[in-house]
């Protein structure tokens, strides 16, 4: 089974600055899916960004990038110029490929990263 | 955009209750989701459909069950509520991964259901 770590429960970053959230994932697949999805107080989680693992060019999304090492089997999530806004739970995630059968239907999540952002 | 709709933001139930958590989805979507968010966990799979009347076990299936009678309803259910049952539950759709554009197709999330129970 796959697994997704995200090693830091809790980050900060001044408003305007650039933060990196780490995650880190275990399979034995060629192929696969990764999201980060974001959570804020109001509880709706929201696609962030997302990452093919066949593609070698990382994903941006205005603000948000990712930095995907196949190898390392790590997918951070950067964010520059910092927001108010940007405050949430952050959550890293697997999904298999479709050949997994009913795993593919699913995504594995991190114990997600609590994202401050200081004014 | 899609909507998912969770009946309740807030619920509070007594130990031994029979207690239904409620989700609708406007979008078509085949696949539909229970997830269960608890702090330093994150969120693991209950249950999902992937279609009218199926459904497969997730992660942690014990103590609940789910119904899908509808295309755009998924219910879960929780028997007999224990109080190692108080989470968050999040429901969520996406289409099905049938197609080679749907494979990174992501999830639509509702709001979440804070269940207490007591």
């Amino acid at each position: 089974a796959q697994t997704v770590t995200q090693s830091q429960p809790e980050m900060s970053v001044q408003e305007a600055e650039t933060v990196t959230l780490s995650c880190t994932y275990d399979t034995s697949e060629s192929d696969y899916y990764l999201f980060w999805y974001k959570q804020p107080p109001s509880r709706q989680m929201i696609l962030v960004i997302r990452q093919e693992a066949y593609k070698q060019q990382n994903a941006t999304e205005n603000r948000f990038s990712v930095n995907f090492q196949k190898a390392a089997k790590s997918f951070s999530l950067k964010i520059s110029d910092s927001q108010l806004g940007d405050a949430a739970m952050y959550f890293c995630a697997y999904r298999s490929p479709l050949v997994s059968s009913g795993s593919a239907r699913q995504l594995t999540f991190g114990s997600g990263t609590q994202l401050t952002v200081l004014p | 955009d899609v909507k998912v709709t969770q009946s309740s933001r807030y619920l509070v139930k007594r130990t031994g209750e029979k207690v239904f958590l409620e989700c609708v989805q406007d979008m078509d979507h085949e696949n539909m989701f229970w997830y269960r968010q608890d702090p330093g966990l994150g969120l693991r799979l209950i249950y999902f459909s992937y279609d009218v009347k199926m459904k497969e076990k997730g992660d942690i299936p014990e103590g609940y069950s789910v119904s899908r009678e509808k295309k755009e309803r998924f219910s879960l259910i929780l028997e007999s509520a224990s109080t190692n049952q108080t989470s968050m539950y999040l429901c969520a759709s996406s289409l099905r991964v049938r197609q080679a554009q749907n494979y990174n197709s992501p999830l639509h999330f509702g709001n979440g259901t804070r269940l207490t129970v007591t």
